[in-house]
Order: C-alpha cells, then structure tokens, then sequence
C-alpha cells in the first residue's frame, strides 16, 4: 500500500494496552475538531468530533478530550487492536460561515504489537 | 450506500501538462471538498464546493482550480504541472459541509515526471 507518511512520529503500543495520541492546534477561533484514521492506501475515515463547547466525548473505544486552555486535542484508544493501526490525524475547522475547511495536523503512526 | 468515489485511481504526467481529476460524492451529499496529501506537508485544503459554488478557498496557487456540477459530481483540474504536484488528491463530501461528518475517497495518486 501507499505510506501516507515517512517521517511520522510514532507511538508503540502492545495490544491490548491503551493509546493516547496527542495534537496540539493553532486556532484558538477554531470550534470544531476531528480524529481521522488512515490507513495505508485509503482515505482518511472519520473516528470521532468533538465541539469547542465541550471538553470531553466518548464513542466506542475512543475517547476525545479538548483542553482550549492549552489548545491540546487527544484521543484515546482503549484496549488497542492489531486493527487499530494505523496513521491518526486531528484536524481543526476554520473558515467563515461553518463551513467544512479542515485544518489537519502532521499525523501520528500507532503500530499496535502483538 | 456507496461511498464516495474518485477517478482514475492513479495518474502519472509530465511536467507542464494538465490534469483533471473526478469526484462523486455519497448520494444526497452536497458539499464536495478537495484536500492535497504529501508526506513533506500532509494534508491540506484546496477548495470546498457546496451547490456547484466554491464557498472556500486554500492557500494554492490558481493552476489549481475546481467545479462542481448541479449532480453534486466535483471535479478539479491542476495545469502547469509541476514535479511538487506529485501529491494523493483526497476528495471528502458531507450532506451540507456546515460541520457534519465528511466522508472521504480513496484518493487519486497522481506523479509527475
């Protein structure tokens, strides 16, 4: 498949254990972020949202936690599976009116071992 | 339903040709969005279409350019190819791109030599 990136950081993990992937974003105007997950020779696939007026969101195995203080975005994986791996993105929404300009970060490789 | 799809699935040209790439968006989604992605800059936005009107705008240069027909069907064209084009363009729709989940394609490798 095709890398979607060489030169990620990468964060190693035994499944099982639990991921946290961090992002930091620019835009303290920014109301509106995302987690992708891309794997190799796909697009990016929505994992979870998460508003600028709420600091906390949880979905099935993940969680998102927004600190707007800090501007620090993080998403937690639990109980991490081989599946799991894969390239993760945060992305920020800027733009005038709402409308769907996504910011996205470098991204982060999670390699998930058995 | 289907997801969304993007044709050709890779492209390879030469420097100073030109490009046209497709995108059908998911039926029913009328916001089509256009996104670069190379390993030096990761993934950036190009344009946003919404009822065949561009409503937002990335930092590119205008060789870069998109339409969007009245089906919601997107395409987006590059001229003046240059070798830093060699990028995996991602296409993403959403039902109204106010915030809503964007679903996106598998993406057009396109090289240029």
């Amino acid at each position: 498949g095709e890398s979607v990136g060489l030169h990620l950081p990468t964060l190693s993990v035994q499944e099982g254990d639990n991921s946290i992937i961090n992002c930091a974003y620019s835009n303290s105007a920014s109301d509106y972020f995302i987690w992708y997950k891309q794997e190799s020779g796909k697009g990016p696939q929505f994992i979870i949202d998460i508003r600028s007026n709420m600091d906390k969101r949880q979905g099935q195995r993940v969680t998102v936690l927004l600190n707007k203080t800090v501007k620090h975005l993080s998403l937690q994986i639990a109980a991490t599976q081989p599946g799991d791996s894969a390239v993760y993105f945060c992305a920020e929404r800027r733009g005038s009116g709402g409308y769907n300009k996504l910011i996205f970060g470098a991204g982060t490789r999670l390699a998930v071992h058995p | 339903k289907a997801g969304v799809t993007q044709t050709p699935r890779y492209l390879i040209k030469t420097r100073g040709q030109q490009v046209t790439l497709s995108c059908s968006p998911i039926s029913g989604h009328r916001s089509v969005s256009w996104y670069q992605q190379t390993p030096g800059q990761g993934l950036q936005f190009l344009f946003e279409y919404f009822s065949e009107t561009q409503r937002n705008k990335g930092n590119f240069p205008g060789r870069f350019s998109g339409r969007q027909f009245s089906n919601s069907r997107s395409e987006m064209n590059v001229s003046t190819l240059e070798l830093g084009d060699s990028a995996l363009y991602l296409c993403a729709s959403s039902w109204s791109g106010t915030s809503d989940e964007q679903y996106f394609g598998p993406g057009t490798r396109l090289t240029v030599t």
